[in-house]
């Protein structure tokens, strides 16, 4: 059973718009979400994190936004640039005990000139 | 600095071989792990270290052995493998404070061949 599922495999943007990557996940007891960006035969790359006490975190042109309710979040990029073009992955934890990660399978951005 | 190193960065082996890969972190992170990541999948988990001890085996094949020398060393030793087991190899760290983890680093990976 997933319990973080990013539902689009791939998204297809313009340079200069912006790309919303979503998530949703299943486990309620998840309080902890990161995104992470990958490219070919390299390791994941910390993008940025959500604590379930807030909805909206912000670091430069990204943006992460959580629906506790909804049990959804959203990574923003704005204005998406061809260098962002990468498989982005959304993971999420559960902050009692050691908590691993669960991740998503990804979702391949590309980004156009 | 977030960096997480890992050596080598490529390694063919056959079924018989005996090779070990390494990783390091010097951010005072007291927890590693290792994951193993197939082609368009996620990373799966394959253990866990907390405070230089086995803190999670995730029912992972006895030929791929862990050792955490200390707490910035991480070594996974391989003997015995299969084809089925080329695949990416990625070390991470986090802080551990009180009972739960914080945000994982990764390395850049080892690609493993196995023929």
């Amino acid at each position: 059973d997933q319990q973080v599922k990013q539902n689009s495999p791939s998204l297809s943007v313009q340079e200069g718009r912006i790309s919303i990557l979503n998530c949703d996940y299943t486990n309620s007891m998840f309080d902890y979400f990161l995104w992470y960006k990958k490219y070919p035969a390299e390791g994941p790359t910390f993008l940025i994190s959500i604590s379930s006490i807030k909805d909206k975190n912000e670091d430069g042109r990204f943006t992460v936004f959580l629906n506790k309710s909804a049990k959804h979040l959203s990574l923003h990029i704005v204005p998406s640039q061809p260098g962002d073009s990468a498989v982005y992955f959304c993971a999420a934890s559960a902050r009692a005990g050691y908590s691993t990660l669960t991740f998503g399978k990804g979702t391949m951005l590309l980004v156009s000139p | 600095d977030t960096e997480v190193t890992q050596t080598p960065k490529h390694l063919v082996m056959g079924m018989t071989n005996k090779k070990s890969l390494k990783c390091e972190q010097h951010m005072g992170h007291r927890a590693m792990y290792w994951y193993k990541q197939k082609a368009k999948k996620p990373p799966e988990l394959m253990f866990v270290y907390s405070y230089e001890k086995l803190s999670i085996n995730e029912s992972v094949p006895s030929r791929f052995s862990p050792e955490c020398p200390n707490s910035s060393l991480l070594n996974l030793h391989l003997h015995a493998l299969q084809p089925e087991d080329s695949a990416l190899y990625l070390c991470a760290s986090s802080q551990v404070q009180g009972s739960y983890s914080e945000t994982q680093y990764f390395g850049p990976g080892t690609r493993l061949l196995v023929l």
